[in-house]
């Protein structure tokens, strides 16, 4: 079964408006990272961010932590319409050797 | 480009034939993981190699696919005997090491008729 619930399965909102996307996960882990997937094309890496790490900054991303809840959220500021893709994250978990579990993503659509 | 490189992009094949894929991690790195990613799911991890020496096997990894690293640099994934329920996204991804970035091949999509 896949480690990571996301939330929300499916997000539309207009450019120009801010994308929150929530992961739940279940047990410790070593890092969390988010990755962005287009339609039929391969995954690419977001930002990761470890497990005694709180938030982390990429240009027009913002990625929290939260440990004790077990959860993690990625907001897109300003979003376009290139920010149209699924996001993924992908938890890292103690003891497990370095393999990600994914969860289910959620499909963003940004309308111009 | 010194991304990961995934060959071939695309294949198809009638059920019970066999297929080699190959993945070209980033030089260097040592850690080599495959994961499987069918429609509308996340990707699920397959199996993954510490240098030549392939570490951990999921269940999914039936005994029809093997996985091999010599020399420790590329990496093929076969399946034999193909199956219908084998149609899948087939990804590659490289890191320097374990908790390391994960960087991803653009994968191999297998269509099993």
């Amino acid at each position: 079964s896949q480690q990571g619930e996301e939330d929300p399965q499916a997000l539309s909102i207009q450019e120009g408006e801010n994308a929150t996307m929530n992961c739940s996960y279940k047990t410790s882990i070593n890092n969390l990272q988010w990755y962005r997937q287009n339609s039929g094309r391969g995954l690419v890496h977001l930002i990761l961010i470890r497990s005694n790490e709180r938030e982390k900054h990429s240009g027009r991303l913002r990625v929290t932590l939260d440990t004790s809840k077990k959860s993690s959220s990625l907001l897109i500021t300003a979003s376009r319409a290139a920010d149209t893709a699924s996001y993924f994250c992908a938890t890292d978990l103690q003891n497990q050797g370095g393999k990600l579990i994914f969860g289910q993503g959620t499909e963003l659509s940004v309308k111009p | 480009d010194t991304g990961v490189s995934q060959d071939p992009r695309h294949k198809i094949t009638k059920r019970g034939q066999n297929v080699t894929f190959r993945c070209d991690p980033i030089s260097e790195h040592n850690r080599l993981y495959w994961y499987r990613q069918t429609l509308g799911q996340g990707p699920e991890f397959l199996t993954y190699f510490q240098n030549e020496a392939q570490l951990e096997k999921s269940r999914l990894l039936s005994d029809r696919f093997s996985a091999e690293r010599p020399k420790g640099s590329f990496s093929t994934l076969e399946i034999q005997r193909t199956e219908q329920g084998d149609s899948a996204m087939y990804l590659c991804a490289s890191s320097l090491a374990q908790g390391s970035i994960q960087y991803f091949g653009a994968g191999t999509r297998l269509s099993v008729l």
